[in-house]
């Protein structure tokens, strides 16, 4: 399967730990984006890639989220000091150069107790 | 900022009716995208529109951009228990790197 994968697809963690999550996008897609989606909400724009420089992030971010594509290929997001406010589906999608269209991983599933 | 609307939040339908769901837009877009989402899945791209006014339709699904590019509808005729799922619309973000900001979605339901 070449699609998106992410890892894990699911964490439990109590407040106040760190967590990473791994997304590893299709091949030849240059482009990586960091969704996060509630319930009954779509996703949200977290923070993107073009190869391994981020070049944008959401505002609504915190400083206790950091993001990394260090090769241009993999990417992952750290949340540190957790929070319950931090559960929630973390959704990776991809996408090539001059498309608009994301192809989305199955996304990891983040609670926080 | 620009901001997309879905309307209605919830549409519950018996099989064989029909479905429409909108979305609206604060500003004028460039283009716009529809998604599905299955229950405990991920969003799954379905199609993107550009031009103004334009009509594509895939099979059971009519996808319908607004002449000022401010709205869009997908219409489902004879819904199957199979289009169940919440559709998303979404349009690209204030920069042109291809990021969306999406809708809350509609969510279907089929009683079969």
């Amino acid at each position: 399967d070449t699609g998106v994968s992410q890892d894990p697809r699911h964490k439990i963690t109590k407040r106040g730990q760190n967590v990473t999550f791994r997304c590893d996008p299709i091949s030849e897609h240059n482009r990586l984006y960091w969704y996060r989606q509630t319930l009954g909400q779509g996703p949200e724009f977290l923070t993107y890639f073009q190869n391994e420089a981020q070049l944008e992030k959401s505002r609504l971010l915190s400083d206790r989220f950091s993001a990394e594509r260090p090769k241009g290929s993999f990417s992952t997001l750290e949340i540190q000091r957790t929070e319950q406010g931090d559960s929630a589906m973390y959704l990776c999608a991809s996408s090539s150069a001059g498309s608009e269209t994301q192809y989305f991983g199955p996304g990891t599933r983040l609670l926080v107790l | 900022g620009q901001q997309v609307m879905q309307i209605p939040q919830y549409q519950h339908v018996q099989e064989g009716e029909d479905f429409t769901t909108y979305c609206n837009s604060s500003t004028t877009l460039s283009n716009i995208q529809w998604y599905k989402q299955r229950p405990g899945g991920h969003p799954v791209f379905l199609i993107q529109l550009v031009k103004s006014g334009e009509v594509k339709k895939q099979k059971r699904l009519t996808f319908q951009f607004g002449e000022a590019k401010k709205n869009s509808s997908l219409h489902i005729t004879a819904t199957q228990t199979t289009d169940v799922g919440t559709y998303f619309c979404a349009g690209p973000g204030n920069t042109n790197a291809g990021k969306s900001t999406f809708g809350d979605g509609t969510t279907l339901t089929v009683k079969p």
